[in-house]
């Protein structure tokens, strides 16, 4: 069976500092990966989507970037973190990309900028 | 832009009456629909879906209804439990995973 792991669960970060996230999806081959954000009183936001190896589609404009250097890793970085990306963080993978395929998420992150 | 919508941003239910959640879409493009359930802390875990080709879909407690021509749907939880109280979100794609869209959630809380 397919399992997704993100980590680290929680962190705290000051203002200027770099941020990576982690995820890893076991199970299957060449799957879709997804970071969302969640927002108080607005759903999740998709931030990144990638198809394939090096291959990133960014959805809005941010502080944020995202790599994918191996088939089922996907990681979500940062220079520089403002206030403004403190937010629960949601990494996701899908069988492919058509309409009809679920999405399935990991545990989350909660990151916190002081 | 919301064009996934949940007006409800809370419900309160007894346990064993019936739960309805609700959720409004504004783009016609979309043909998948899916209800997702989340925990604090924790992330969302897929609950049910129905494609636009039907109008009910049901599994064990769960049953979503699809109205396209009104573009809502909702989940309906039958007989709701304290178990199932947690935050619900609706989602809609269209033609690729890439755009799928989800609600704000509304925040079920099933009373004993």
């Amino acid at each position: 069976s397919q399992t997704i792991h993100q980590w680290p669960a929680t962190l705290v970060q000051p203002v200027g500092s770099p941020l990576s996230l982690e995820c890893t999806v076991e199970g299957t081959s060449n799957p879709n990966l997804y970071w969302y954000r969640q927002a108080a009183g607005r759903g999740l936001q998709l931030l990144f989507y990638s198809v394939g190896i090096g291959q990133i589609s960014s959805e809005v404009p941010q502080n944020l970037s995202a790599s994918r250097p191996q088939d089922r890793q996907f990681i979500l970085s940062s220079k520089k973190l403002l206030l403004s990306d403190s937010g629960f963080y949601l990494c996701a993978w899908s069988v492919g990309s058509a309409s009809g395929n679920t999405i399935y998420f990991g545990e989350g992150s909660w990151l916190t900028v002081v | 832009d919301q064009q996934v919508k949940q007006n409800s941003p809370s419900l309160s239910v007894q346990e064993g009456r019936i739960s309805i959640l609700n959720c409004d879409y504004t783009n016609s493009m979309f043909d998948y629909f899916l209800w997702y359930k989340k925990y604090p802390a924790e992330g969302p875990t897929f609950l049910i879906s129905i494609s636009s080709i039907k109008d009910k879909n049901e599994d064990g407690r769960f049953t979503v209804f699809l109205n396209k021509s009104a573009k809502h749907l909702s989940l309906h939880i039958v007989p709701s439990q304290p178990g199932d109280s947690a935050v619900y979100f609706c989602a809609a794609s269209g033609w690729n995973n890439n755009d799928m869209r989800f609600g704000a959630g509304t925040r079920l809380t099933v009373k004993p």
